[in-house]
């Protein structure tokens, strides 16, 4: 089945640290591979996405690629902001499913 | 101009009462769905509806039912609350050639 797995949080960095949070799946066919984003007290946001292998998303400073060979889209930014504490979610769609699937979220909390 | 709403933002109830939550998206996707978040952040999908069907009901308690009167809204309704039912539901539209999901702002249910 489809499935996505993400490196456990709370991920707590200091602000202009490297971030990387890990993002692996399982999935048949081509999916297309999102991250989303969850401010505190809100909904989530699309950050950036992928929709085919070696695409690279990038959005607000966020990067991620589609690595069909290790199958993984990993989150990075160079310098982290006070402002990008948030709870990150990598995500799989299928196609045609209509079902998003969803990691189980990272938590990241950047000190000034 | 909101594209997904929801109403209300806050529901504080007891135990045993019935309560209601409202969604409305303004995008005109066919595909809409209800999400529920616990504590820990965990999204679990409970329903989808495509153009006022249901097509994904995740093994969610009978006391949850969702309706949806035209495929611009899809509202829930839960009867006989109880204290695990406590969490933050966000209701989400997905659009159809990329599958990326538009949630709303989120209601957050406390049963006490």
């Amino acid at each position: 089945g489809n499935s996505v797995t993400q490196m456990e949080g709370p991920v707590t960095l200091s602000e202009e640290a490297f971030l990387t949070i890990n993002c692996t799946y399982t999935a048949t066919g081509y999916p297309s591979l999102f991250w989303y984003v969850q401010y505190p007290g809100e909904g989530l946001q699309l950050l950036l996405k992928a929709t085919k292998a070696d695409d690279k998303g990038s959005n607000k400073g966020f990067e991620a690629t589609y690595r069909k060979e290790t199958t993984s889209f990993h989150l990075e930014k160079g310098s982290v902001q006070v402002s990008d504490s948030a709870v990150y979610f990598c995500a799989l769609w299928p196609g045609n499913t209509g079902k998003l699937i969803f990691g189980q979220g990272t938590t990241l909390q950047v000190k000034p | 101009d909101t594209a997904v709403s929801q109403t209300p933002k806050y529901l504080v109830t007891q135990m045993g009462n019935d309560k209601s939550i409202k969604c409305e998206q303004n995008l005109g996707h066919d595909t809409m769905y209800w999400y529920k978040q616990d504590s820990k952040k965990f999204l679990k999908i409970m329903f989808s509806y495509n153009n006022k069907e249901l097509i994904i009901n995740e093994t969610v308690p009978n006391r949850f039912s969702p309706k949806s009167p035209d495929k611009a809204h899809l509202n829930l309704h839960i009867n006989s609350l109880e204290l695990g039912d406590s969490a933050v539901y966000f209701c989400a539209s997905r659009a159809p050639q990329t599958g990326e999901l538009f949630f709303g702002e989120g209601s957050r249910l406390t049963v006490l």
